[in-house]
């Protein structure tokens, strides 16, 4: 159990368009997500914490308007990269909350952003 | 400033041997612990979670809690080849769904 899902796994896309990745946790409700940004090298950084049926809490210096959070039922959240540019280039992970599990969170497998 | 501080690495150990990875934790209120594992280009998988004092085995696994030092380790024993990755500690910030993570060790287990 706890399989979380991401789609897709990776895209290529223009500098100026937007891009839409999923997360879905497959076999539990998830009321809350989060999503991760992870440079080469470097560790885990937090953009934004999802709660189902309300507005995403977005860390200190996350761009709200150019990453818009969608959570929009107990199993799926979204996250679009608005105007993307090349420093947006990335890989993007997202984790699902497993409620009755106090703390634990699962990962999705990633989702790998180039902007050229 | 909550924070995890965990040693960098690399470290390195033979196969066969006890791998010991070790975790710091600032925040006195943190109430739940956990080790994930990352290998390269893949996201975290997480291995061991621990709540309480005391040691917690799964396999070839122990994590180990002292809040008291605020202090959280990870035992790999009989390490292999296939445990070579990043583990990262997580410390769920206290009265938060938020985890903290540290910047993880790299080990490697040499054949």
């Amino acid at each position: 159990g706890a399989v979380v899902s991401q789609h897709p796994s990776w895209v290529i896309c223009k500098s100026g368009t937007s891009v839409k990745i999923e997360c879905r946790s497959l076999d539990f409700q998830a009321t809350t997500m989060f999503w991760y940004r992870q440079f080469p090298k470097q560790s885990l950084m937090l953009m934004a914490t999802s709660n189902e049926g309300s507005k995403a809490t977005y860390e200190q210096g996350v761009e709200k308007d150019k990453f818009l959070i969608n959570h929009a039922s107990l199993t799926l959240s979204t996250l679009t990269v608005t105007s993307a540019h090349p420093e947006d280039s990335s890989f993007y992970i997202c984790s699902a909350r497993r409620t009755e599990r106090a703390y634990e969170q699962y990962f999705g497998p990633g989702t790998r952003l180039t902007v050229t | 400033q909550k924070e995890v501080e965990q040693n960098s690495g690399p470290l390195s150990v033979p196969e066969g041997a006890i791998a010991s990875l070790n975790c710091t934790y600032s925040d006195r209120v943190s109430q739940s612990f956990f080790w994930y594992r990352q290998y390269s280009g893949k996201s975290p998988e997480l291995i061991m979670s621990i709540y309480s004092n005391g040691d917690k085995e799964d396999g070839r696994f122990t994590a180990q809690l002292n809040k008291a030092s605020q202090y959280v380790s990870l035992l790999i024993r009989d390490s292999q080849p296939s445990d070579s990755a990043t583990y990262l500690c997580a410390v769920n910030q206290g009265g938060s769904e938020k985890l903290v993570f540290g910047k993880g060790t790299k080990l490697t287990v040499n054949p």
